[in-house]
């Protein structure tokens, strides 16, 4: 069974500061992992996908990684602004029929002006 | 512009009221989903439609009931609601394939029942 972890839970940091969100899966038969954003309230984000056959993904200050053979993805936020405050979930799509998707625990950030 | 939306955004009813809501996507997508979370805990599936005609309950038990009668369409209905129904619902949907698409996720209901 996929178990998909985030590390750390919580995060807090200054305006400005570069960070990095890990994610940390324990099936590498995996198709693809996906990151999102959640505000309080609101619905998933989607913010960058990797397909198992890629490295990495970048969109604008973001930069995600993959590491299949680790079981381990990063989502790199360079340049932190209040408005990223956010909770961020990486999910994890396995290979197989029913191509399950397994979302982790996520981390809360919150970028303090 | 392709996309997903659910209505509506926020449901307070009282118990024993049926409840709709409604969750329509306009990119074709095959595989659409329900999920349910409460404020600051992690996502349950509830409910999941691979097609048309197609529904299967999810990991979470859950006493709502869904339809798929068009690829765009798929509502999920409480024929009594109840106050451990209070949560937010959250509808999403993905293109059938190895897996090359990421999930599109809607806006979300927040459902209070009291």
């Amino acid at each position: 069974k996929q178990e998909v972890t985030q590390i750390p839970a919580a995060l807090s940091v200054p305006e400005g500061e570069n960070l990095v969100l890990n994610c940390s899966f324990t099936d590498s038969a995996i198709y693809n992992l996906q990151w999102f954003r959640q505000d309080p309230g609101k619905g998933l984000t989607s913010l960058l996908l990797i397909q198992s056959s890629q490295r990495e993904q970048t969109s604008g200050r973001l930069n995600a990684s993959l590491d299949k053979s680790s079981g381990r993805s990063t989502l790199y936020i360079a340049a932190s602004q209040p408005g990223d405050s956010a909770t961020y979930l990486c999910a994890a799509l396995n290979s197989g029929g029913y191509q399950k998707v397994t979302f982790g625990t996520g981390t809360k950030l919150q970028v303090i002006p | 512009e392709a996309d997903i939306y659910q209505t509506p955004r926020y449901l307070v009813i009282g118990t024993g009221k049926k409840i709709t809501l409604e969750c329509s996507q306009t990119m074709g997508h095959d595989k659409m989903y329900w999920y349910q979370q409460d404020p600051g805990m992690e996502l349950h599936l509830i409910h999941y439609s691979y097609g048309v005609n197609s529904t299967e309950k999810g990991d979470l038990s859950s006493e709502s009931t869904v339809s798929r009668i068009r690829t765009e369409h798929f509502p999920l209905t409480l024929e009594s609601a109840r106050p451990s129904h209070t949560s937010q619902y959250l509808c999403a949907s993905r293109a059938w394939g190895k897996g090359t698409d990421g999930y599109t996720f809607g806006s979300g209901t927040r459902l209070t029942v009291v």
